[in-house]
């Protein structure tokens, strides 16, 4: 089976950096999703990464390390619209390329 | 843009009933998806399909099925709801099982057993 962690909830201020951490385990790792859901909304797709290092993304920057099983998405220059669900999702070749979601973690923007 | 609608926002049903979702994607994509999401939980997949009248089973299978006779439509069905199936539901639809590929979701159905 699969394990996603991710923190549940962070507080930051508008303006400022926050860093949202994901680890995980998995048998067959093929690729690691980082999805933004607002209060009533559907998901929608942030990021991706499948190969170690940074992928940048405007504000908006995500980093894999497979050796360590662990991830992070970075929100700069943060804006109230950023107050939202930030789901960490891993697809594992070993259960046919299915995603799987972590909890995902509520960020809230503060003025 | 790709564009997945699910038929309900919200609906209310009483135990027993037959309930069923709807989803419906323009960007004929391959695989389509139903999860159900629950406070602390995330995103639990239910059901999905790569292609018209296949399906398989995901994660938490139970109490529900699914039909898939069109490519551009995925049903969820709920024979005899109960209270516990109470929860917000997902669809999402993929171009193909690649690995790269994302999944898009649709709006989301809350749906309330009484």
């Amino acid at each position: 089976g699969q394990n996603i962690d991710q923190p549940t909830e962070m507080t930051a201020t508008e303006g400022a950096i926050v860093q949202i951490n994901c680890t995980y385990q998995t048998s067959g790792f093929n690729g690691l999703f980082w999805y933004q859901q607002h209060a009533g909304e559907a998901p929608t797709f942030l990021s991706y990464n499948v190969l170690d290092g940074l992928e940048e993304k405007g504000r908006f920057s995500s980093f894999l390390s497979r050796s360590k099983g662990y991830s992070y998405l970075l929100l700069k220059e943060l804006q109230m619209k950023d107050s939202a669900s930030y789901l960490c999702a891993v697809r594992d070749k070993a259960a046919g390329n299915k995603l799987t979601f972590g909890g995902g973690t509520r960020v809230l923007v503060k003025p | 843009d790709v564009k997945v609608t699910q038929s309900s926002r919200y609906l209310v049903k009483r135990t027993g009933e037959k309930v069923f979702l709807e989803c419906v994607q323009d960007m004929d994509h391959e695989n389509m998806f139903w999860y159900r999401q629950d406070p602390g939980l995330g995103l639990r997949l239910i059901y999905f399909s790569y292609d018209v009248k296949m399906k398989e089973k995901g994660d938490i299978p139970e109490g529900y099925s699914v039909s898939r006779e069109k490519k551009e439509r995925f049903s969820l069905i709920l024979e005899s709801a109960s209270t516990n199936q109470t929860s917000m539901y997902l669809c999402a639809s993929s171009l193909t099982s690649g690995s790269t590929d994302t999944q898009y979701f649709g709006p989301g159905t809350r749906l309330t057993v009484l």
